[in-house]
């Protein structure tokens, strides 16, 4: 196991086109972060994942963002309608269960908007 | 309102010289902080967490509930040590809540 894995790792896309990022974490972690982290700033979380349950979803995960892990194992982010705003690195984290886990993180999927 | 400040974008220092990154943070409850550092073309990594109370790579940080701070310290900073560090919160729920981020360089 090489740890969390992304795909892509870059990803261009016009306005208005769609994308999805998928994350797979370690295997034997049940739950699972999505962050988004811009220039200057630090991860801001998105959403996470208990086995396949989406238990918290950040506000600013608007309508045009989804995401799903439909088996509790690989996680996909969909952005639909992209804007130039959308522009950043999408990171993926997994950890175990228990107090203040561990997050490993991904190398992120670095998104451009045009 | 939940937030983490990490005052200072970057922060150089001497070889040899103590160095101390500054975090703060706005929770009312009882917080789970942690340090987590990104090395030079490295994915993001814990350095730390207040709940282990140890030291890593010569790094500690105390959690003063009074202050609302968790600075991370180190008594004699080595050029590995250059690298950005996140300070981050997790105020009782699943999300974790981070800084800016404060660059450390340390000069030889």
């Amino acid at each position: 196991d090489t740890g969390v894995s992304q795909d892509p790792r870059h990803k261009i896309t016009k306005r208005g086109q769609n994308v999805t990022f998928r994350c797979d974490p370690i295997s034997e972690h049940n739950r699972l972060y999505w962050y988004r982290q811009t220039l200057g700033q630090g991860p801001e979380f998105l959403t996470y994942f208990q086995n396949e349950a989406q238990l918290e979803k950040s506000r600013l995960l608007s309508d045009r963002f989804s995401a799903e892990r439909p088996k509790g194992s690989f996680s996909t982010l969909e952005i639909q309608r992209t804007e130039q705003g959308d522009s950043a690195m999408y990171l993926c984290a997994s950890s175990t269960k228990g107090p203040g886990p561990e997050q490993y993180f991904g190398p992120g999927t670095r998104l451009t908007v045009t | 309102a939940q937030r983490v400040t990490q005052p200072e974008k970057l922060l150089s220092v001497f070889k040899g010289a103590p160095v101390e990154l500054k975090c703060n943070y706005s929770y009312s409850g009882s917080p789970e902080l942690f340090w987590y550092v990104q090395y030079s073309r490295q994915r993001l990594q814990l350095l730390l967490r207040h709940i282990s109370r140890e030291s890593i790579k010569g790094f500690t940080a105390d959690l003063n509930k009074g202050e609302t701070s968790f600075h991370l310290k180190k008594p004699f900073a080595q050029e590995e040590d250059s690298a950005m560090y996140y300070c981050a919160l997790r105020p009782g729920t699943y999300k974790y809540i981070f800084g800016t981020g404060t660059r450390l360089k340390v000069l030889a």
